[in-house]
């Protein structure tokens, strides 16, 4: 099933502005996760924010969480060209052993130079 | 290197044909998982194995089989009962004491002629 849902599901800006995703899910967790695919590749992970944190910062990332709203929010700030790529999350529901992720439909970012 | 391979890179095949998909990771991870991902979606969990000579369904299992006989490799069955196996298919593992991130291979796309 597929917990996550991402807003927009597609996105187009120009180099140097920034960009914000959004991500909603539905049960409780115990942290969530963002990744990024560029196209035909695997996914990478880029941040993990846990469910008692509300902020967190990586480099041009920054990720919110507001666990009262099932929702979460990545900002890439100064975007390049080499940001084009999908960007998903992933939710760690909190079920004891559970051990897997839900993954979002993702959304498609493209920087335009 | 330490990672995850994925192989082959591309495979075709015909109708009512079986075929196995190669995952090996040199990470040392207990947790492995496949993923079937389609144009534009986002990732859904076909199995996961937690321990060798153990492994679990996952949100879309039919038509798939798995063995996990070593640590380091957890090949994926597309067998000829599953209706739709043209995808793209991912492989990841995890330590299982961490907080679940994932470590993803490069995929291999199945194509069914």
């Amino acid at each position: 099933s597929q917990q996550g849902e991402e807003d927009p599901q597609a996105l187009s800006i120009q180099e140097g502005e920034n960009a914000t995703m959004n991500c909603s899910y539905k049960t409780s967790i115990n942290n969530l996760q963002w990744y990024r695919q560029n196209s035909g590749r695997g996914l990478v992970h880029l941040i993990l924010i846990r469910s008692n944190e509300r902020e967190k910062h990586s480099g041009r990332l920054r990720v919110t969480l507001d666990t009262s709203k099932k929702s979460s929010s990545l900002l890439i700030t100064a975007s390049r060209a080499a940001d084009t790529a999908s960007y998903f999350c992933a939710t760690d529901p909190l079920i004891q052993g559970a051990q897997k992720l839900v993954f979002g439909q993702g959304t498609r970012l493209t920087i335009n130079p | 290197d330490g990672g995850i391979t994925q192989s082959p890179k591309y495979l075709f095949r015909k109708e009512g044909q079986n075929v196995t998909l190669s995952c090996e990771q040199n990470l040392n991870h207990d947790a492995m998982y496949w993923y079937r991902q389609d144009p534009g979606q986002g990732l859904r969990l076909i199995y996961y194995s937690q321990i060798v000579n153990d492994f679990q369904k996952g949100d879309i299992a039919e038509g798939y089989s798995v063995s996990r006989e070593k640590k380091e490799s957890f090949p994926l069955t597309v067998t000829s009962a599953q209706k739709n196996p043209t995808a793209f298919y991912l492989c990841a593992s995890k330590r299982t004491d961490s907080y679940n991130e994932q470590f993803f291979g490069p995929g291999t796309r199945l194509t069914v002629l």
